[in-house]
């Protein structure tokens, strides 16, 4: 079966860092998505791991362990912007796209 | 603005009825796909095509056929509406369509069935 799990919840101060997890168990795996989505508005990408290890954007910085079937997202100097869905996504077998999403964190962030 | 576009934005309509959501992309891209997300924010897979050609099928009720006219464009037919239908449907693209791609997406339909 497929199964992606992420915490549906998250709180965290501004200026501050959090880290939201996933982990995945999937038929094969061909890379791990990160996409930011604001309420009533389009996922949009923030990272993509193929390989094990840390991938770092400004702010946002990606790990993926693929023999622990883990992924985690770091958001560091949060800002209040920053508040929003979080969705982790696998590429499984097959190489046709097909993206397979978690539920999404959402994350708020408090002043 | 390069984009993935939808219209319509909201749809509401009622039960049995038919209905159409058209998406365009101005991207260049090979494949687009249509994608479900339900109240629970679940985002799944429906239909996507790589230049015209159907690639994925997930398992979706055969009132919904998606149709793209040219690789630019995939639209979504919905037969004999349910109320389980109601969900914001998005669309998106990807360049190729292989594994690793990214996807972009559109800014939903807000689809409401009463």
């Amino acid at each position: 079966g497929q199964n992606i799990d992420q915490p549906t919840e998250m709180t965290a101060t501004e200026g501050a860092i959090v880290q939201i997890n996933c982990t995945y168990q999937t038929s094969g795996f061909n890379g791990l998505f990160w996409y930011q989505q604001h309420a009533g508005e389009a996922p949009t990408f923030l990272s993509y791991n193929v390989l094990d290890g840390l991938e770092e954007k400004g702010r946002f910085s990606s790990f993926l362990s693929r023999s622990k079937g883990y992924s985690y997202l770091l958001l560091k100097e949060l800002q209040m912007k920053d508040s929003a869905s979080y969705l982790c996504a696998v590429s499984p077998r097959g190489g046709t796209g097909k993206l397979i999403f978690g539920q999404g964190t959402t994350l708020q962030v408090k002043p | 603005d390069t984009a993935v576009s939808q219209t319509p934005k909201y749809l509401v309509t009622q039960m049995g009825n038919d209905k159409s959501i058209k998406c365009e992309q101005n991207l260049g891209h090979d494949t687009m796909y249509w994608y479900k997300q339900d109240s629970k924010k679940f985002l799944k897979i429906m239909f996507s095509y790589n230049n015209k050609e159907l690639i994925i099928n997930e398992t979706v009720p055969n009132r919904f056929s998606p149709k793209s006219p040219d690789k630019a464009h995939l639209n979504l037919h919905i037969n004999s509406l349910e109320l389980g239908d109601s969900a914001v449907y998005f669309c998106a693209s990807s360049q190729v369509g292989g594994a690793g791609d990214t996807q972009y997406f559109g800014p939903g339909t807000r689809l409401t069935v009463l």
